[in-house]
């Protein structure tokens, strides 16, 4: 079994609509993340977790929300979806500081609004 | 402002030949700078991993290279395969208390048989 797992995996959804994004990990991890993905732009990171009541803002947190409900799982909300937010969503991971804190991404969700 | 630019943005190679993509970066202060390759439809997964102390540093047929003078790393492929063919991805950590993550915009490698 994968060890940072998404869903869904692709969705459509239409302006105005609030959709959310799920991400579950099983690596034990502290750290978890949400980013997007751009045809020709690096990955952006929307926000971050370094434990169950700890969220932070990353550099494009506008018209996104998020909700650590346990150690494990870590969801991405669009309260109100715009076309401009279609892209490829990654969920990602990572131990605590203090080691390589390699990040572990899930498979990625592919949002289209219409 | 940090950044990260990779270049080339793509390449194309036969089965079998070596290539080269680089990383600038302008994170200031550096951690460490990270090699990620990603397959299309899947997430990026960590290659190789570089700290200030280290000018190369190898993992089977992928080496990366860090001049931290110059701020730039290489990544270079030798032998090619076609499971080579992905997106490779320049990671940088840096900036105050080494909590930014800045990533390049990735090079697209495409191996021909």
């Amino acid at each position: 079994d994968a060890d940072v797992t998404q869903t869904p995996r692709n969705r459509i959804t239409k302006t105005g609509k609030r959709i959310m994004l799920e991400c579950s990990q099983t690596k034990g991890h502290d750290r978890m993340y949400w980013y997007r993905q751009d045809p020709g732009l690096g990955l952006r990171l929307i926000y971050y977790s370094f434990d169950v009541k700890d969220i932070n803002k990353g550099e494009i947190s506008d018209g996104y929300s998020v909700s650590r409900q346990a150690q494990a799982k870590f969801s991405l909300s669009l309260e109100s979806a715009i076309p401009n937010q279609t892209a490829l969503y990654f969920c990602a991971t990572s131990e605590a500081a203090g080691g390589p804190e390699t990040q572990y991404f899930g498979p990625g969700t592919r949002l289209l609004v219409l | 402002k940090n950044q990260v630019e990779q270049s080339p943005q793509s390449l194309i190679i036969l089965e079998g030949k070596n290539c080269t993509l680089q990383c600038n970066y302008t994170v200031s202060p550096f951690s460490n700078l990270r090699w990620y390759k990603q397959d299309t439809g899947r997430g990026p997964v960590s290659l190789t991993i570089m700290t200030f102390s280290e000018n190369t540093k190898s993992n089977g047929r992928y080496t990366a290279t860090l001049d931290a003078d110059t701020k730039q790393s290489s990544l270079h492929i030798t032998a090619s395969q076609l499971s080579d063919s992905a997106s490779y991805i320049c990671v940088v950590r840096g900036g105050q208390g080494a909590q930014k993550l800045v990533f390049g915009q990735g090079t697209r490698l495409t191996i021909n048989p």
